[in-house]
């Protein structure tokens, strides 16, 4: 398994404003993932985040919405920008391990939006 | 097709008892199967997987049956303890670095 850690774990922001979200893990994986759980449902995958090139976000989700930076092997930002109530949610990042199909989440980032 | 359907939503068991919660798919290229378990304010954590070629896998209490026949499958949880309640999600997979797509999750709760 991998150690992952997320910052901030919460944070009470703004409309209009931006978050960062930082996803550090303690070794290097092939594969990160960001995830959105809005309160009380599933996950939904937002983007795969792709080492030294742009991140694929899936369908719903755009990268002037939630720029993605992953600059090495070990670590990933998700950025929520303009931010509404609506964005209001848990951000988790994961990583899966080389070889295998096993994915490993953070802790997450429970972000509120006023 | 992409999805993967849970039930039940919710579930209430006496200790002791034998919570199982089921899943179900359509897309035949789903390949693996991890259950996640999470806790109020934890990220989930993967409890236990399966692979499309066997059709039972056990891990400690916790038991996946698996109907490929069918395409479901689901979660067993032997002599549950107040310390399970939790939520639990299923999910699928059909290539690795590939999206995880999720079930609604099922909110257990392990009375004393």
């Amino acid at each position: 398994s991998a150690v992952i850690s997320q910052k901030p774990s919460r944070d009470i922001c703004q409309r209009g404003t931006s978050l960062t979200i930082q996803c550090q893990v303690d070794s290097q994986v092939t594969m990160m993932f960001w995830y959105r759980q809005q309160p009380g449902q599933s996950l939904t995958l937002i983007a795969t985040a792709n080492q030294g090139s742009e991140a694929t976000y899936e369908s719903g989700f755009v990268i002037d919405k939630f720029p993605i930076s992953r600059p090495n092997l070990t670590f990933s930002t998700l950025t929520v920008s303009n931010m509404s109530p609506e964005d209001s949610s848990i951000y988790l990042c994961s990583v899966e391990m080389q070889g295998t199909y096993e994915q490993y989440f953070g802790p997450g980032t429970r972000l509120t939006v006023t | 097709q992409q999805q993967v359907k849970q039930s039940p939503q919710s579930l209430i068991v006496q200790k002791g008892g034998i919570p199982i919660i089921n899943c179900a798919y359509e897309n035949t290229a789903f390949d693996y199967f991890p259950w996640y378990q999470q806790f109020p304010g934890k990220g989930p954590a993967l409890l236990i997987a399966i692979r499309p070629d066997v059709s039972e896998k056990k891990e400690g209490r916790f038991t996946i049956s698996f109907n490929k026949s069918a395409k479901q499958f689901s979660l067993h949880i032997m002599d549950s303890q107040p310390g399970d309640s939790a939520t639990y999600f299923c999910a699928a997979n059909y290539n690795q670095g590939g999206k995880l797509i999720f079930g609604q999750g099922t909110e257990l709760s392990v009375k004393p």
